[in-house]
């Protein structure tokens, strides 16, 4: 999993919470990713970093946020959680300082009830 | 909108067949196409990617073609094996530290 760990690895919340997912990377790599996958759908993108507080929305933003006060985290929060946001949600980096591969980390399985 | 299309959905086939994947995307600044593996439980693996200046890659029994007029890719499998039983993503990207823009996937079942 390309020394990416995600935290929790599962969860299960209620509407209207908010709730913060945690990716964790050792290596320094300046580029990291938050998608969330859904059956039918594929992978899309939610947010993604591209250094030290440098961060920009994806496709699918709405409903999230995220912050990076470190180069080793990555943070997604959905503020108010809605059971549209029920998903895998697959944090990815890019090796070194840029490049175009990608490597995801091994999720994790959020329900909101 | 889905800027990358792959078919089909679902795919079955025996042991030593060749699946094959498609893609096809809009986008001609779209410069990198790799293909994800799946297993269930797990996040997507990087198996094999091209760029367009090449119209073929391979990797062990995984191969790309490319089709740069057309604005297609494909994914063969050769002598396929009940372990490669898994979803296959397609994807393309513009730009290092871009979004990778992904296929809806195809779920691969290698029957004994």
């Amino acid at each position: 999993d390309a020394g990416i760990t995600q935290s929790p690895r599962h969860k299960v919340t209620e509407t209207g919470t908010p709730v913060t997912l945690r990716c964790h990377q050792t290596e320094n790599h300046r580029y990291m990713y938050w998608y969330r996958q859904d059956p039918g759908h594929g992978l899309r993108l939610i947010h993604y970093s591209y250094g030290v507080k440098d961060t920009d929305k994806g496709e699918v933003s709405d409903g999230y946020s995220v912050s990076r006060s470190k180069t080793e985290d990555f943070l997604l929060t959905l503020e108010s959680a809605t059971s549209s946001q029920t998903s895998v949600y697959f944090c990815a980096i890019t090796p070194g300082g840029g490049g175009n591969e990608q490597f995801f980390g091994p999720g994790t399985r959020l329900t909101v009830l | 909108q889905q800027q990358v299309k792959q078919s089909p959905q679902s795919l079955i086939v025996q042991k030593g067949g060749i699946p094959i994947i498609n893609c096809a995307y809009e986008n001609t600044a779209f410069d990198y196409f790799p293909w994800y593996q799946q297993f269930p439980g797990k996040g997507p693996a990087l198996l094999i990617a091209i760029r367009p200046d090449v119209s073929e890659k391979k990797e062990g029994r995984f191969t790309i073609s490319f089709n740069k007029s057309a604005k297609q890719f494909s994914l063969h499998i050769m002598d396929s094996q009940p372990g490669d039983s898994a979803t296959y993503f397609c994807a393309a990207s513009s730009a290092p530290g871009y979004a990778l823009n992904f296929g809806k996937g195809t779920s691969l079942l290698v029957t004994p």
